[in-house]
């Protein structure tokens, strides 16, 4: 599977987008881009994913470049409740496990 | 979506015991999948289990150590079997939606074990 790398943290202030890159350079034709985020002591919750085109879903935006080695996820209108480990996983169309990296840890402050 | 409750959501055992957790989902779907989460650290999947076969293991675990039942298309166990300190983690049960593979996978709210 592609592997992926994440900036280890960052912060972004309430109210404001929150955008998070994920570079998966050696990403395959036939490999989509999971989002994830597990807030503190709880499981993680899918968020969104995507092929190619860019996704939008009421959580966030998924865009993706043209060549698919890079990403990013848009949280448009960040809340304290968006404060968790985010991560980003590249998985194999049919491929049954996820392969969790160390994620971002997003901060969102007031 | 899928609806994952797992039981006990939290204990404390004693080193040489071992834990049953359940994992039950409110429809039926054919891939379940166990993970682990040490402190701190990221998820590693332990293993994977389908209903009516034997669960496949990651490398690094073993059916002694984990063992999985899959009674159903609803329902699975995982036993930490002979728990050491090291055990202590999250364990966290996952599903894809549906009956088909390679969907979108869904996670139970964990079970918190800590072994002393």
């Amino acid at each position: 599977d592609a592997k992926t790398t994440q900036p280890t943290s960052m912060d972004c202030a309430e109210g404001r987008a929150a955008n998070l890159p994920c570079n998966h350079s050696t990403i395959s034709g036939n490999e989509y881009v999971y989002w994830y985020r597990q807030i503190h002591s709880q499981g993680p919750q899918y968020i969104i994913h995507g092929l190619k085109n860019n996704e939008t879903n009421e959580m966030a935006s998924l865009i993706i470049t043209e060549d698919r080695k890079s990403s990013t996820l848009i949280l448009p209108h960040a809340t304290l409740r968006d404060t968790a480990v985010y991560y980003c996983i590249v998985r194999p169309q049919g491929a049954q496990k996820l392969v969790f990296g160390q994620g971002t840890r997003l901060t969102i402050n007031p | 979506s899928a609806v994952i409750s797992q039981k006990p959501s939290r204990d404390i055992c004693q080193r040489g015991t071992s834990l049953t957790i359940q994992c039950q989902v409110d429809s039926q779907v054919t891939m379940m999948f166990w993970y682990r989460q040490q402190p701190g650290q990221s998820l590693t999947l332990i293993a994977t289990a389908n209903q009516g076969s034997e669960a496949t293991y990651e490398s690094g675990f073993v059916i002694d150590k984990f063992p999985i039942s899959r009674p159903n298309l609803t329902f699975s166990t995982l036993t930490v079997s002979n728990m050491s300190p090291e055990d202590s983690s999250i364990y966290l049960c996952s599903v894809e939606a549906g009956l088909v593979s390679g969907n979108t996978q869904y996670f139970g709210p964990g079970t918190r074990l800590t072994v002393l």
